[in-house]
């Protein structure tokens, strides 16, 4: 079964350029979230959808960070302009809702380093 | 405010022996709990839960336990191996409100199995 599926895995690029990260979720789970892992502050989540809608994106740092679900296969982080202290990795993670207690499953993540 | 805590940053564990890994958390509306576990460029990856109505849950040489008067839960790997050495998250899931679903990272142990 295909799991999460992030791209790019990496991305190096200069501030103040626009970043688009990409996530497909597992075929079926109904949740998406976008997290971001830094050595300060850990996993912390930044939004999440559910059936394509933003429930809670209370996380999203600034105004710069925008992020879209447009169907249920698909969904976009973006940042714009990006800044140094955006650089992080940035996980998706899918869940489905059928049944009780679900686990998110994770994609391999994206590192990001803005220059 | 750190709701889940993982205040061992590392642990070492002699193969075939017992490794212990902790969890401390402060939210009462935490309900369902998780251990994840994650290799270096890898996404996290979901290794056992718990619902909070349960104190123990096993699942092969992984058990997870749950003292809830305590907040605080532990994962036990028995016998230790050395592909067992990873990163590993307690997560947390909030039960209520707009919150409902989602899971609050604890800051990850880094186990190692010596053979």
């Amino acid at each position: 079964d295909a799991g999460v599926i992030q791209s790019p895995r990496h991305e190096v690029t200069e501030m103040g350029q626009e970043v688009t990260l990409r996530c497909k979720p597992i075929s079926g789970h109904n949740s998406l979230f976008w997290y971001r892992q830094t050595m300060m502050r850990g996993l912390e989540l930044l939004i999440y959808f559910n059936n394509n809608v933003p429930i809670d994106d209370s996380g999203m740092p600034e105004d710069r960070f925008s992020a879209k679900m447009p169907n249920a296969s698909f969904s976009t982080l973006k940042i714009q302009p990006s800044e140094p202290r955006d650089s992080a990795v940035y996980f998706c993670a899918s869940r489905s809702e059928q049944g009780v207690n679900q686990p998110q499953h994770f994609g391999d993540g994206t590192r990001l380093s803005i220059l | 405010d750190q709701q889940v805590k993982q205040n061992s940053p590392s642990l070492s564990v002699q193969e075939g022996r017992i490794s212990i890994l902790n969890c401390d958390y402060t939210n009462s509306m935490f309900d369902y709990f998780l251990w994840y576990k994650k290799y270096p460029a890898e996404g996290p990856t979901f290794l056992i839960s718990i619902s909070s109505i349960k104190d123990k849950n096993e699942d092969g040489r992984f058990t997870v336990f749950l003292n809830k008067s305590a907040k605080h839960l532990s994962l036990h790997i028995v016998p230790s191996q050395p592909g067992d050495s990873a990163v590993y998250f307690c997560a947390a899931r909030n039960a209520g409100g707009t919150s409902y679903g989602k899971l609050t990272f604890g800051q990850g142990t880094i186990l190692t199995v010596h053979p």
